[in-house]
């Protein structure tokens, strides 16, 4: 198994243009995750899905958007790129423990390493 | 909302054991995750407690209080290689969210 992988590792947009960061999963975990994390800083939720065709906004969605047509993908999109989105974009799956929903381990990505100047 | 503190900053010495804290407040509260994460790398699981008490996995071991919203990482035998930031997650509200505190960066010296 590959685990969980994203395109690109590093990517440099001017501010206006548009992206999407890739996440494929081989895992068949249903829940998947965006995040960003700031430097020295945690990770904040940008989105998440529990299945596929399912999204949801986390703590930061502004300036994003998401997609889940297969349990696999899970790209996302950044329309109009700001400064304020330079960050390294984390993607993460699990699977939810039976009878009770998610606490196992979020397996995560590498990263996608983002500059908007 | 979730409020999750853990120090920015803690600095030990090779072979010592070090505690490192994490407070947190939420509604719905499910379980407490523990993550390593070294410089430029994704974060790894480390620990995820559900009940009260103390989970030890190697020299790795982790604690919770429900009641306190309180939980602690305990690292023994330390490591150069455990130089790395350790992050505080919290799950809550039907187990899809997880929150993140800002982490605790280890620095292990000689």
């Amino acid at each position: 198994n590959a685990g969980v992988t994203q395109t690109p590792k590093f990517r440099i947009l001017k501010i206006g243009q548009s992206m999407t960061l890739q996440c494929t999963q081989d895992m068949n975990h249903n829940y998947m995750y965006w995040y960003r994390q700031d430097p020295g800083m945690g990770l904040k939720l940008i989105y998440y899905s529990v299945g596929a065709g399912i999204t949801d906004k986390g703590e930061v969605p502004n300036g994003y958007n998401v997609s889940r047509s297969t349990t696999e993908d899970f790209p996302l999109r950044l329309e109009l790129a700001a400064p304020s989105q330079t960050s390294v974009y984390f993607c993460a799956s699990t699977v939810p423990k039976i009878a009770g929903g998610g606490g196992d381990e979020q397996f995560f990505g590498p990263g996608t390493r983002l500059t908007v100047l | 909302g979730q409020n999750i503190d853990q120090p920015t900053e803690m600095t030990a010495t090779e072979g010592a054991i070090v505690q490192i804290n994490c407070t947190y407040q939420t509604s719905g509260f499910n379980g407490l995750f523990w993550y390593q994460q070294h410089a430029g790398e994704a974060p790894t699981f480390l620990s995820y407690n559900v009940l009260d008490g103390l989970e030890e996995k190697g020299r790795f071991s982790s604690f919770l209080s429900r009641s306190k919203g309180y939980s602690y990482l305990l690292l023994k035998e330390l490591q150069m290689k455990d130089s790395a930031s350790y992050l505080c997650a919290v799950s809550a509200q039907g187990y899809q969210k997880v929150t993140f505190g800002t982490g605790t960066k280890l620095q292990v010296i000689p």
